[in-house]
């Protein structure tokens, strides 16, 4: 049972739009919730992160919506460009900081 | 990749028998982690360690047992390898964050 829901399982934006990824836990417990991006035979890279004390959270062209009522998160990406095509997780850890779980993954494909 | 290298890269080996990943880090951080990725499942943890011989299982640790006989080692091994083991394993370690993780580049590791 995966703990962490994410939608959807791949997406084509072109040039200058704003993809969307969201996930959804079920944890309460969880109270750290960061976004990785993976290159193709590479590994997952830290992109941002988030703590449920806060709402929103922006980094240059990232920000993560945080819902705590819902126990939804989302990753917009501003101004998308062709080199953010990437596979994007979303990934939830509680207090004790071992169990991080992970989203399935979303491909993004951004048109040029 | 955080001064992660894993050992080796590609790996193809018979059912049946044993083998073993390494994960080598040059920055002293305490934990390390082992997970695996495969399609739709995200990134699973399987072991981590927080310390020299110190280790605890995760999710999907059946089949699979670990050591850290020193700081900047941590193996993963299949004392005997199955189809179902194919995946690609990603070492990790924590940042100076509490929560933040760091991965490797990866061993995609083919079970015939």
């Amino acid at each position: 049972q995966q703990q962490v829901k994410q939608s959807p399982q791949s997406l084509i934006v072109q040039k200058g739009g704003i993809p969307i990824i969201n996930c959804a836990y079920e944890n309460t417990a969880f109270d750290y919730f960061p976004w990785y991006q993976q290159f193709p035979g590479k590994g997952p890279a830290l992109l941002i992160a988030i703590r449920p004390d806060v709402s929103e959270k922006k980094e240059g062209r990232f920000t993560i919506s945080f819902n705590k009522s819902a126990k939804q998160f989302s990753l917009h990406i501003m101004d998308s460009q062709p080199g953010d095509s990437a596979t994007y997780f979303c990934a939830a850890d509680g207090v004790n900081n071992n169990d991080m779980r992970f989203g399935a993954g979303t491909r993004l494909t951004v048109k040029p | 990749d955080a001064g992660i290298t894993q050992s080796p890269r590609h790996k193809v080996t018979e059912t049946g028998t044993p083998v073993t990943l390494r994960c080598h880090q040059t920055e002293n951080h305490r934990y390390m982690y082992w997970y695996r990725q495969d399609p739709g499942h995200g990134l699973r943890l399987i072991h981590y360690s927080y310390g020299v011989k110190d280790t605890d299982k995760g999710e999907v640790s059946d089949g699979y047992s670990v050591s850290r006989s020193k700081t900047e080692d941590f193996l993963l091994t299949l004392e005997s390898a199955t189809s179902s083991q194919t995946s690609v394993y990603f070492c990790a370690i924590r940042g100076l964050g509490f929560h933040e993780q760091y991965f490797g580049p990866g061993t995609r590791l083919t079970v015939t």
